[in-house]
């Protein structure tokens, strides 16, 4: 059973919506992020939190941003959609980091932008 | 720069033959290399992960080997079965900038024959 959560599931949109995906967990844990992901390919770190007001960019630009104002939730905003934002957002988060054991992800944010 | 990369990007096996899924790391530093194993429209699952000063480990079914001589990281599955059909990632968790960040590989996709 899942202890971090993402809606939508799906989102399909058009060029130059704002749109925010929403990531909530349950397990108090400090540290969370976000990674895109294309098909088949590897998660690209792209925002991430250590706590509340705690925010940094990753390994991969992006044009979202975020914001962490409770421990539980991490959301993510594009203020402008594009096609080239055609992706899978993947939140996670963990309270060990360190060990691989210690990160839990989400299920996933297919996001379409036509 | 730094990377994890796998060698095959699609393994087919016969149900109850042994799957190897083999991976490629650039950097040296990492304190944990892992893998995760990933279904069709969900997040990753952690699966397995291997302390840098490890060479062999066993969990239920799956064994990771590390080889830092040649920096190679090869995940076996016992037994395969339909379940096990995934796209699988390699990953390391390496220390940057007194924090830890999980840096994925591309993926094998492991289909199992019946």
């Amino acid at each position: 059973e899942a202890d971090i959560y993402q809606t939508p599931r799906y989102l399909v949109i058009g060029t130059g919506k704002k749109i925010t995906l929403e990531c909530s967990q349950t397990m108090g844990h400090d540290k969370m992020y976000w990674y895109q992901q294309d098909p088949g390919m590897e998660l690209h770190l792209i925002h991430y939190s250590y706590g509340v007001n705690s925010t940094e960019k990753g390994d991969l630009s992006s044009e979202s941003t975020v914001s962490r104002i409770r421990t539980e939730h991490f959301p993510l905003t594009l203020e402008s959609a594009r096609p080239s934002h055609t992706s899978q957002y993947l939140c996670a988060s963990s309270e060990r980091f360190r060990t691989g054991d210690g990160y839990t992800f989400g299920s996933g944010t297919r996001l379409t932008v036509v | 720069g730094e990377s994890v990369g796998l060698h095959l990007p699609t393994l087919s096996v016969q149900e109850g033959d042994n799957s190897i899924i083999n991976c490629a790391y650039s950097n040296s530093a990492s304190d944990y290399f892992i893998w995760y194993k990933q279904e069709s429209g969900k997040g990753p699952q952690f699966i397995i992960d291997i302390r840098s000063n490890m060479d062999k480990r066993q969990g239920q079914r799956v064994t990771v080997l590390l080889n830092k001589t040649v920096k190679h990281l090869s995940l076996q599955i016992a037994a395969t079965q339909p379940g096990d059909s995934a796209v699988y990632f390699c990953a390391e968790n390496k220390e940057m900038d007194s924090s830890y960040k999980l840096i994925f590989g591309s993926g094998t996709r492991l289909l199992v024959r019946p």
